[in-house]
């Protein structure tokens, strides 16, 4: 089954530097999100694309963080400058359409630690 | 606004037993809600969802769930448990007007004892 890819599995940054993750969505997928899940919460939108323009990006702190899918296909997220509250699970996840019969598939995540 | 609430942050039963895990619901108009699955360090995988139709929806790994609109509840459902359940799981909803937004609520954790 073909699965949504991301990469680093894990990334380790000072705080102030810049960090960036990387998501291959499946072949075919119109819709990409890009997730922030805290440790014990559920995960949080910050962007969505359509193809390769942002249809939703309200939740996404764009002081610090940008995302882009020049192409339509892979995703970057990166955060610049990070903070200790980045600290979290970046999951990235794809779906056929922006439909609501869509399910969405995800990821294994890029699990950030800001020191 | 939308929001999904799961009442327990853990759950705890024996394998072989009745798992459930409980889910309800704040949308205007028709919900479309789903049940997601996490296990250590890794993404969330999708298990069922309820769009319309059949008020008892059944997904992946034998678990299914009960839509119910009175109540705003969509439990999630498994007859007997296994050790091999034990994870993460997430009810969420999504909403046609909100452009098909997806919101998690925070999560159950699922243990079960051998």
């Amino acid at each position: 089954e073909a699965e949504v890819a991301q990469s680093p599995r894990y990334k380790i940054t000072e705080k102030s530097q810049a960090v960036a993750f990387w998501c291959d969505p499946i072949s075919g997928h119109a819709t990409l999100y890009w997730y922030r899940q805290i440790l014990g919460q559920g995960p949080e939108l910050l962007v969505q694309f359509q193809d390769e323009s942002v249809v939703d990006d309200s939740q996404l702190p764009k002081d610090r963080f940008s995302a882009e899918r020049l192409k339509g296909v892979d995703s970057t997220l990166k955060i610049q400058p990070a903070e200790l509250g980045d600290s979290a699970m970046y999951l990235c996840a794809s779906s056929h359409d922006r439909s609501n019969n869509s399910p969405l598939h995800f990821g294994n995540g890029t699990r950030l630690t800001v020191t | 606004a939308q929001s999904v609430a799961q009442p327990e942050d853990q759950v705890n039963v024996a394998e072989g037993n009745p798992l459930t895990v409980k889910c309800t619901y704040s949308v205007s108009g028709n919900p479309y809600l789903f049940w997601y699955v996490q296990y250590p360090n890794r993404g969330l995988q999708f298990l069922l969802k309820y769009i319309t139709g059949d008020n008892l929806v059944k997904g992946s790994y034998g678990f299914e769930a009960e839509f119910n609109k009175s109540q705003t509840s969509f439990h999630l459902k498994k007859p007997s448990a296994l050790v091999s359940d034990s994870a993460l799981y997430f009810c969420a909803v999504r909403q046609l007007w909100d452009d098909y937004k997806l919101s998690f609520g925070a999560g159950t954790t699922v243990t079960v004892r051998a």
